[in-house]
C-alpha cells in the first residue's frame, strides 16, 4: 500500500506566480489534511477535507489560498499571487478516520 | 495552542531506552495521546498512539498515567537514526492535530 504523495517535491516560484501543490492520499482515505511549516517554526494546521467537502477551513489565510479535494483525483492547495512569506514545506496528511499519515511534502521556494 | 508540554530537548546514549516524557493535564475523556516524530524536516512520521491503556508496536512503547495527566515514550533500543524532532499530541478524531514545539532527541555514540 503506498504512502500518502505529494508532487512536486521542490518547487520554485517568482513572487505574482500561482503554486499548485497536490496530494494523492493513501489508498482507501477519504480525509485530507494540509499543514505549513514555515522555516524554523512549528507545523500549523491549514485545513481539512473530505471529498467535494471542506471540513475546517480555519488555518487557511484569508486571502490567495484554496483547497480542494474532488470526487476524482488529488487533493490540491492553490496560492495565488505568491509572496516570499509563503515559503515553506507544505505537508498532507490523509486518515481513514483515525490516525493521519503525513506525505513527505513539498518544498516551496519564492524567488 | 498545544495542550502538551515536552522538555525542549534530551540526549540518550545509542543503545540506551529513550524515556521522553510528556505532561497533559487537561486532556478530555474522548482525546487520544499521539506521537509523532519529525526527522531532518521530513514528514511528520505516526509512532503510536493510546488513550487509556499502555501500548507497544514494533516502534516503541506508549506508556499512559492511570489519570492520563501525562505519558511516556520508550524507544527501547536507541539508534542514530532515532534522533529527531518528537511531537506528542492530544487529539479527538476528527480534528486537527495541533503540533508543540516538541522534543530534540539526539543519539549520541
Amino acid at each position: 500500500n503506498a504512502g500518502v504523495m505529494q508532487n512536486p517535491r521542490h518547487l520554485v516560484r517568482r513572487r505574482g506566480q500561482e503554486a499548485r501543490l497536490r496530494c494523492s492520499p493513501m489508498k482507501g482515505h477519504s480525509h485530507v489534511y494540509w499543514y505549513r511549516q514555515l522555516p524554523e517554526e512549528g507545523l500549523k494546521f491549514m485545513v481539512y477535507l473530505q471529498k467535494e467537502n471542506i471540513i475546517d477551513e480555519s488555518g487557511m489565510p484569508k486571502e490567495r489560498f484554496s483547497a480542494e479535494f474532488p470526487k476524482e483525483g488529488p487533493s490540491i492547495l492553490r496560492i495565488q499571487q505568491v509572496v516570499r512569506g509563503d515559503s515553506a514545506a507544505y505537508f498532507c496528511a490523509s486518515s481513514p478516520t483515525e490516525t493521519q499519515y503525513f506525505g513527505p511534502g513539498t518544498r516551496l521556494l519564492v524567488l | 495552542d498545544a495542550k502538551t508540554t515536552q522538555p525542549p530537548s534530551m540526549d540518550c546514549a545509542e543503545g540506551r531506552a529513550a524515556n521522553l516524557p510528556c505532561n497533559h493535564s487537561t486532556i478530555s475523556g474522548n482525546e487520544y495521546v499521539y506521537w509523532y516524530r519529525q526527522i531532518h524536516s521530513q514528514g511528520p512520521q505516526y509512532i503510536i498512539h493510546g488513550l487509556k491503556n499502555n501500548e507497544t508496536n514494533e516502534m516503541a512503547s506508549l506508556i499512559i498515567t492511570e489519570d492520563r495527566k501525562s505519558s511516556t515514550l520508550i524507544l527501547p533500543h536507541a539508534t542514530l537514526r532515532d534522533t529527531a524532532v518528537y511531537y506528542c499530541i492530544v487529539f479527538e478524531y476528527g480534528n486537527k492535530l495541533v503540533f508543540g514545539a516538541g522534543t530534540i532527541l539526539r543519539v549520541k555514540s
